[in-house]
Formats: C-alpha cells, sequence, structure tokens
C-alpha cells in the first residue's frame, strides 16, 4: 500500500528559480499538511487543507511560497522566486481525520538546495 | 528528511538500557500529544500518542507519561535497541486549533552496543 509520495526527492536550483514541489497523500485521507525541516528551526507547519480547502497558511513565510491542492489526490507547493534561505527538507503529510485520531503519514521529503 | 542536526539534545544509551526522552509542551490548553521518530533520511513516524484525560499510556516497549500540571511529557523506551536510534519529537494539537500539529525541537538518541 502506498504511502505519502513526494516528489522530487532532490532539487538543486539557483536564486530567482521557481520551485515546484508535489505531493499525493494517501487515499481517503482528508486533511494535507506541509511541513519544512531546517537546523535552524526544526519542523514548521506551512500550511493544511482539509477536502481540498486551505485551511491554515500562517505558517507559510512569506508571499513567494504558494500551495495549492486541485484535487484529493495531488497538492503543489510553490516557490517563486526561490531564495538561498528556503533550502531545507519539505515534507507532506496526510491524515484521516487529523486532530480526532492524531496520526500523520509523512513522506520522505523533498531535499531543496538554493544556490 | 535529514533531522535537525548540530543543536539537538543527545541522549546517548547503551544497547539494553532502558532511555527516557523528555519533553516540555507550550501550551496548556493542548490536550493531544503525539510523539514522533525520524531516522536519517526519512520523514516522521507516529511511535505514541496520549489525551489530556490519561497520564500514562503503554506501548510495545514504549511508555508515555503526561503531567499536565508542569507541561511535561516523557517518552520510555524499554531495552533499547541500535534500531532506536533516531530523533524523537514530541506534538501537541494546538488548541483551539484542533488539527494544528506542532512539533517540539526533537532529542537524538543513539544506541551504542
Amino acid at each position: 500500500d502506498a504511502g505519502v509520495i513526494q516528489s522530487p526527492r532532490h532539487e538543486v536550483t539557483e536564486m530567482g528559480q521557481e520551485v515546484t514541489l508535489r505531493c499525493k497523500p494517501i487515499s481517503g485521507h482528508d486533511y494535507l499538511f506541509w511541513y519544512r525541516q531546517t537546523m535552524m528551526r526544526g519542523l514548521e507547519l506551512l500550511i493544511y487543507f482539509n477536502n481540498n480547502v486551505p485551511i491554515d497558511d500562517s505558517g507559510m513565510p512569506e508571499d513567494r511560497f504558494s500551495a495549492k491542492m486541485p484535487n484529493a489526490s495531488f497538492s503543489t507547493l510553490k516557490i517563486q522566486p526561490s531564495e538561498p534561505r528556503d533550502s531545507a527538507v519539505y515534507f507532506c503529510a496526510s491524515s484521516l481525520l487529523a486532530g480526532a485520531t492524531g496520526e500523520l503519514f509523512f513522506g520522505e521529503g523533498s531535499r531543496l538546495t538554493v544556490l | 528528511g535529514e533531522s535537525v542536526g548540530l543543536h539537538l539534545p543527545t541522549l546517548s544509551v547503551q544497547e539494553g538500557d532502558n532511555s527516557i526522552i523528555n519533553c516540555a509542551y507550550s501550551n496548556s490548553a493542548s490536550d493531544y500529544f503525539i510523539w514522533y521518530k525520524q531516522e536519517s533520511g526519512k520523514g516522521p513516524q507516529f511511535i505514541i500518542d496520549i489525551r489530556s484525560n490519561m497520564d500514562k499510556r503503554q506501548g510495545q516497549r514504549v511508555t508515555v507519561l503526561l503531567n499536565k500540571t508542569v507541561k511535561h511529557l516523557s517518552l520510555q523506551i524499554a531495552a533499547t535497541q541500535p534500531g532506536d536510534s533516531a530523533v524523537y519529537f514530541c506534538a501537541e494539537y494546538y488548541r483551539p486549533n484542533t488539527d494544528k500539529l506542532i512539533f517540539g525541537t526533537g532529542t537524538r538518541l543513539q544506541v551504542f552496543p
């Protein structure tokens, strides 16, 4: 049974370029979360969706970041333009009931390096 | 998915010993807590959870203790094994928003033979 699938696993890009990270949640899960992990700030919640609708985007660092969920099986996190300080590992996670059951299932992450 | 590195508190234990990992949480209104394990190069993985109406919950080789008075959680791992080496995070559902899961900074557990 496939878990949360993220792509790409690794991306190296130059400052100013657009970056798009992709996530396929576990089928049937109504919640999708985007987290960012860095040495300095740990795991930060960027945004989460419920039934494809963004519920809380207060963790999105600035307007350069945007996230969409056009359907129940796909989400994107876009950074435009990218900056070196965006270098991090970005995780997508999905959950059936989130706060009711607790368990978030994480993907393997997308490691982004902005030069 | 490399975990937070150099600035993490580290707990070193010998194989077979018991491990205790501690966590202080921030929000007194939080009522649901989860421990996650993150191995190098992977995403966090659920270990065990506890709700605020309990002060102890046991799983297989793991026990979570909750002290709401001092806002403290601990994760106890019995008979620690090399495969337990990882970074461990406590996380809280951040009331009043029940679906916002906030992670702590993490503790690195190193198990020596």
